[in-house]
């Protein structure tokens, strides 16, 4: 167990919906990452927030959008779903200072029928 | 920006073999690197790190790389594969601000009986 949850596991929705991805980080992280993987594209950095501001952005679409909370757990936002949306999204969380590793959440699998 | 290559996306190994599988990074400073194996339907779990203490970095499972500044190259190696060991491996490295993690684009390691 990393320590990162996430939640749901699991979501299937139809195209053109919005859902809602949380993370909640380990005790004591300030720093969320969020990464789509899929088959054709491998781990892909979404975006990184630290201590509640977005401190790096990576291939997130417009439609996509995340925040992150004073008590520090992350939402991801997805609206305007499109079947290429499928994926595993995943969470991770770090202490934010130099070398120290990432833990990884067991991430959502999105599906968009 | 920094970057890793992992050369192989798909490495087949017989049970009780040497596991080699291939990581270069790009980084115009000392970096920070990586190795997480993901096992299927899992999240990303940390085998080992490389933050400058030691050039020969030990790990779980049985695993270890070698840091060659020379070659640029964070090499993950194992003496013996184990059928448990059938995953994806990713290779990391953090850039010294210490926001982004950049991930390879992954090794599915087979072991074969």
């Amino acid at each position: 167990d990393s320590g990162v949850t996430q939640t749901p596991k699991h979501l299937i929705t139809a195209t053109g919906q919005r859902v809602t991805l949380r993370c909640s980080p380990r005790s004591g992280d300030l720093s969320v990452y969020w990464y789509q993987q899929s088959l054709d594209q491998g781990l892909q950095f979404l975006i990184q927030y630290y201590n509640g501001e977005e401190r790096a952005k990576g291939n997130i679409l417009e439609r996509f959008s995340a925040q992150q909370f004073p008590d520090l757990h992350s939402e991801l936002n997805l609206s305007s779903l499109e079947l290429g949306d499928s994926a595993l999204y995943f969470c991770a969380s770090s202490v934010g200072r130099l070398g120290t590793e990432a833990f990884f959440g067991q991430g959502t699998r999105l599906t968009v029928v | 920006a920094q970057s890793v290559t992992q050369l192989g996306s798909h490495v087949s190994v017989s049970e009780g073999a040497l596991v080699l599988l291939r990581c270069n990074y790009s980084s115009s400073v000392p970096p920070y690197l990586f190795w997480y194996v993901q096992y299927p339907n899992q999240g990303l779990q940390l085998l080992l790190k490389y933050t400058s203490a030691a050039t020969l970095v030990k790990g779980i499972n049985g695993f270890e790389a070698e840091f060659k500044k020379s070659e640029t190259s964070f090499h993950l190696t194992k003496p013996s594969a184990h059928m448990s060991d059938a995953a994806e491996y990713f290779c990391a490295v953090r850039d010294n601000t210490g926001n982004q993690f950049y991930f390879g684009t992954g090794t599915s390691l087979t072991v074969i009986p």
